[in-house]
């Protein structure tokens, strides 16, 4: 069955990076677009952007380009996030979420990485 | 970018009966529109997609319908584990932002 793990929990202090893994497992990961979904506490779903697992492309949505990058290890079904440069204001759950057979919906998601930053 | 809307932002309702939540979508996005359900300290979960196709293993009493810019989901008889919040998505323009969800609680 297919499965998205995520990394654990994360205290971080302002000014530090931090680096979240997402592995996939119960399907070829090449062929399926791999997410990234930001949820601040109390609040919605934001879509960070994308990375293409074939090339490796990343796509960065407005708001999430500079001190984010994705980056993938195909050799372990992995795509990673790393945040530089963590703000207050990154405390939030990071998901990975897996796009669909070509449509564009996510049809599945890692449990999700908690991310605090505080001094 | 296309601004997607969700009414109401709270929505009451006693087990057993309907629910009907509403999504609308600032532009056309076709029949491309998803919804999730979160419960709290859990990921979002993909209800439906393709506007009314249910997901894998998604019980019978969801129902998508729409097209075009307005899109309900509807819980034909709310069960206890139907309480969560619901956000919908557009993916026919990038970027494929979700609404602001609607909570459904207990009344």
């Amino acid at each position: 069955q297919v499965q998205l793990v995520q990394s654990g929990s994360e205290l971080k202090k302002p000014g530090a990076s931090v680096k979240v893994s997402c592995k996939a497992s119960g399907y070829t990961f090449t062929s399926y677009a791999m997410n990234w979904v930001r949820q601040a506490p109390g609040q919605g779903l934001e879509w960070m952007g994308w990375i293409n697992t074939n090339t490796g492309n990343p796509t960065y949505a407005q708001g999430f380009t500079g001190r984010f990058v994705f980056s993938l290890d195909t050799s372990v079904s992995t795509a990673y996030l790393q945040i530089s440069s963590l703000k207050a204001e990154d405390t939030a759950v990071y998901y990975c979420a897996r796009e669909g057979d070509g449509s564009g919906e996510f049809d599945y998601w890692g449990q999700g990485t908690l991310v605090t930053v505080s001094s | 970018e296309i601004v997607m809307t969700q009414s109401p932002a709270t929505l009451s309702v006693s087990p057993g009966e309907r629910a009907t939540l509403s999504c609308r979508a600032s532009q056309s996005v076709s029949s491309n529109l998803a919804w999730y359900q979160q419960k709290p300290g859990q990921a979002p979960r993909l209800l439906i997609y393709g506007a009314s196709t249910r997901a894998t293993g998604i019980p019978a009493r969801f129902s998508g319908s729409g097209s075009g810019t307005e899109f309900t989901l509807t819980i034909s008889s709310l069960q206890s584990e139907d309480f969560a919040v619901y956000y919908c998505q557009q993916y026919n323009n990038w970027p494929p932002f979700f609404g602001p969800g609607t909570k459904v609680d207990i009344k």
